[in-house]
């Protein structure tokens, strides 16, 4: 069966430091992959969609970025954190060979920029 | 811009009633429709979807419903019971896109 793995679980960052938060997606191949947040009362905003290795859409302009090295490894970074980037961070996947398919998503990462 | 529009924050039902959930979107390319269940300091899990060529799909306790014209679903709940209780997404996504779009969710609060 099929699993995702996103970690850490929570972190807190001082203004100004650098992010990386990984996700692995396990028993499947090729899939897509997504890095949604939500912040504190919204919704889940869409931020990455990724096809495949080196293919990255961005859905809004931020001060994130992301990277995908390997099929089933997705990478969400930041080179400089913002107050504004606190929130719930998290990753998810689906059949990319599907027409009508559903997204799973990771357990998620809370991220607080002081 | 938000596509997709859940424009009530929360719901509260006594338990054994129907809970009714609304969501509106404005992207005719959408067609295909998911609701999704989360609890608090967790990932989403998917609940029930439909296709844009369906009006209505059961699954137990909970059906969906697709007003394409009113560019409008719903999610039935019956009976409701207090293990539902959680905030509830509606998504959808666009023909030939697996992308997924997200309301602002809907706190449901299923009272004993």
């Amino acid at each position: 069966s099929q699993t995702i793995h996103q970690w850490p679980a929570t972190l807190v960052q001082p203004v100004g430091s650098p992010l990386s938060l990984e996700c692995t997606v396990e028993g499947t191949s090729n899939p897509n992959l997504y890095w949604y947040r939500q912040a504190a009362g919204r919704g889940l905003q869409l931020l990455f969609y990724s096809v495949g290795i080196g293919q990255i859409s961005s859905e809004v302009p931020q001060n994130l970025s992301a990277s995908r090295p390997q099929d089933r490894q997705f990478i969400l970074s930041s080179k400089k954190l913002l107050l504004s980037d606190s929130g719930f961070y998290l990753c998810a996947w689906s059949d990319r060979g599907g027409m009508n398919t559903e997204a799973f998503f990771g357990q998620g990462t809370r991220l607080t920029v002081v | 811009d938000q596509q997709v529009k859940q424009n009530s924050p929360s719901l509260s039902v006594q338990e054994g009633r129907i809970s009714i959930l609304n969501c509106d979107y404005t992207n005719s390319m959408f067609d295909y429709f998911l609701w999704y269940k989360k609890y608090p300091a967790e990932g989403p899990t998917f609940l029930i979807s439909i296709s844009s060529i369906k009006d209505k799909n059961e699954d137990g306790r909970f059906t969906v419903f697709l007003n394409k014209s009113a560019k409008h679903l719903s999610l039935h709940i019956v009976p409701s019971q207090p293990g539902d209780s959680a905030v509830y997404f509606c998504a959808a996504s666009p023909l030939g896109f697996n992308k997924f779009y997200f309301g602002s969710g809907t706190k449901l609060n299923v009272k004993p």
